[in-house]
């Protein structure tokens, strides 16, 4: 399978604790995306990397949230502290350079729920 | 401000019936429209893309229409199979800001009955 792997694909965790998120993009895709979904609403992004650069985040990704890819390829989707509003579908996508005509090839998610 | 508004927010049919999605925009400048489809726990993927030329487009039972002047765009799925119940999520590109070009719509919640 040569698509966007996630892991954990769900993750349960207790309130002012630590979890920390894997995408693996497709392998010649420079460029990655981490988006935030909640029920019933479109994914919201959160930041992007072109190779291991982080190039733009988003208000959302507030100090508690910090997002690496330290050698273009795998990324890391860390929250600390955990808060219930942190409940929700964490979405890693990736595209080529050519990003204009190519779409986004998104991972199934990692559904974070926090107790 | 850029906005995607989709309608309606959700929508039950019954197997090999046609329907309509709605998608209108306020991005600004265009560059293209997308239609995504999201399984229910899974990744959205890409069934179609819209640039500011094209007014149709088919990807088997899925057409998609786009009007640049009106800023609408719908995606017409003909004869409805149980496999089409998913969420179908408008995206907008722009061409200016840094690497968050696309608004995404909140979707449109297909479920497809015997």
């Amino acid at each position: 399978d040569t698509g966007v792997s996630q892991n954990p694909r769900h993750k349960i965790t207790k309130r002012g604790q630590n979890v920390t998120f894997r995408c693996d993009p497709i392998s010649e895709h420079n460029r990655l995306y981490w988006y935030r979904q909640t029920l019933g609403q479109g994914p919201e992004f959160l930041t992007y990397f072109q190779n291991e650069a982080q190039l733009e985040k988003s208000r959302l990704l507030s100090d508690r949230f910090s997002a690496e890819r330290p050698k273009g390829s795998f990324s890391t989707l860390e929250i600390q502290r955990t808060e219930q509003g942190d409940s929700a579908m964490y979405l890693c996508a990736s595209s080529p350079d050519r990003e204009m005509d190519s779409p986004l090839h998104f991972g199934n998610g990692t559904r974070l729920t926090v107790t | 401000k850029n906005q995607v508004e989709q309608s309606p927010q959700s929508l039950i049919i019954l197997e090999g019936k046609n329907c309509t999605l709605q998608c209108n925009y306020t991005v600004s400048p265009f560059s293209n429209l997308r239609w995504y489809k999201q399984d229910t726990g899974r990744g959205p993927v890409s069934l179609t893309i819209m640039t500011f030329s094209e007014n149709t487009k088919s990807n088997g039972r899925y057409t998609a229409t786009l009007d640049a002047d009106t800023k609408q765009s719908s995606l017409h799925i003909t004869a409805s199979q149980l496999s089409d119940s998913a969420s179908y999520i408008c995206v907008v590109r722009t061409d200016t800001g840094g690497g968050n070009k696309l608004t995404f719509g909140t979707g449109t919640q297909l479920k497809v009955e015997l």
